[in-house]
């Protein structure tokens, strides 16, 4: 099993739509979660974070924590195709306060005018 | 959040050789890290680079092939040694961000390389 798993995608989704993005993790010690963007050719750019169980809104984006079933998703609402990339999902190792992160194999998205 | 630079941003080297990468960062941080991501793969942390010390490996990689400095808490170097052409990647530095009572991570725009 993977640490951090992600479907790959392609997952797409029509202008204007939500776009749900989903990733489990096998650490149940993890504390901090990060939803990553990469475009093709770019480096990942940090777009939501998550400590806490619930939801986190930030304009377009929610993201979503569930440690019980150690799960958490992204939603992008209103779907642009300028949100077409790759959304990586990333776990902190463990309980330590080391900063090391474990990435998903990504999920691509697609949003189609 | 913190500005971070890479150079080179890109670079073709002959296999055998070595490489050392650069990351500069705008603002004094404690904890960097180098990434690999290979083509069509995800990140995979390589080591965390200490300020003042031996830079800490993950399982996989060894001081050897990737010896790491990190002079000051704004800079720190990879060098991929011996190059073959499995070492084809993009490398990217990372700083975490520890204003505003969180800690996020940053990346550099990375330093695509291909090894013939």
């Amino acid at each position: 099993q993977k640490e951090v798993e992600q479907n790959s995608g392609p997952l797409s989704v029509p202008e204007g739509a939500i776009a749900s993005l989903n990733c489990t993790y096998s650490d149940r010690g993890s504390q901090s979660f990060f939803w990553y963007r990469q475009y093709s050719g770019k480096s990942p750019e940090l777009i939501m974070f998550i400590y806490s169980n619930g939801d986190k809104e930030d304009g377009r984006f929610t993201a979503q924590l569930n440690k019980a079933s150690q799960y958490v998703s992204l939603l992008i609402r209103d779907s642009q195709p300028s949100d077409s990339a790759t959304y990586l999902c990333a776990v902190s190792k463990g309980s330590s306060n080391t900063g090391k992160l474990i990435f998903g194999q990504g999920t691509t998205l697609q949003v189609k005018p | 959040s913190a500005v971070i630079s890479q150079k080179p941003s890109r670079d073709i080297c002959q296999r055998g050789t070595s490489l050392t990468i650069q990351c500069q960062v705008d603002s004094q941080v404690t904890m960097m890290f180098w990434y690999r991501q290979q083509p069509g793969q995800s990140l995979t942390l390589i080591a965390t680079a200490n300020q003042g010390s031996e830079a800490t490996y993950e399982s996989g990689f060894v001081i050897d092939k990737f010896p790491i400095s990190r002079p000051n808490l704004t800079f720190s170097t990879l060098t991929v040694s011996n190059m073959s052409p499995e070492d084809s990647s993009i490398y990217l530095c990372s700083v975490e961000d520890r204003r505003g009572g969180g800690k996020t991570q940053y990346f550099g725009p990375g330093t695509r390389l291909l090894v013939l």
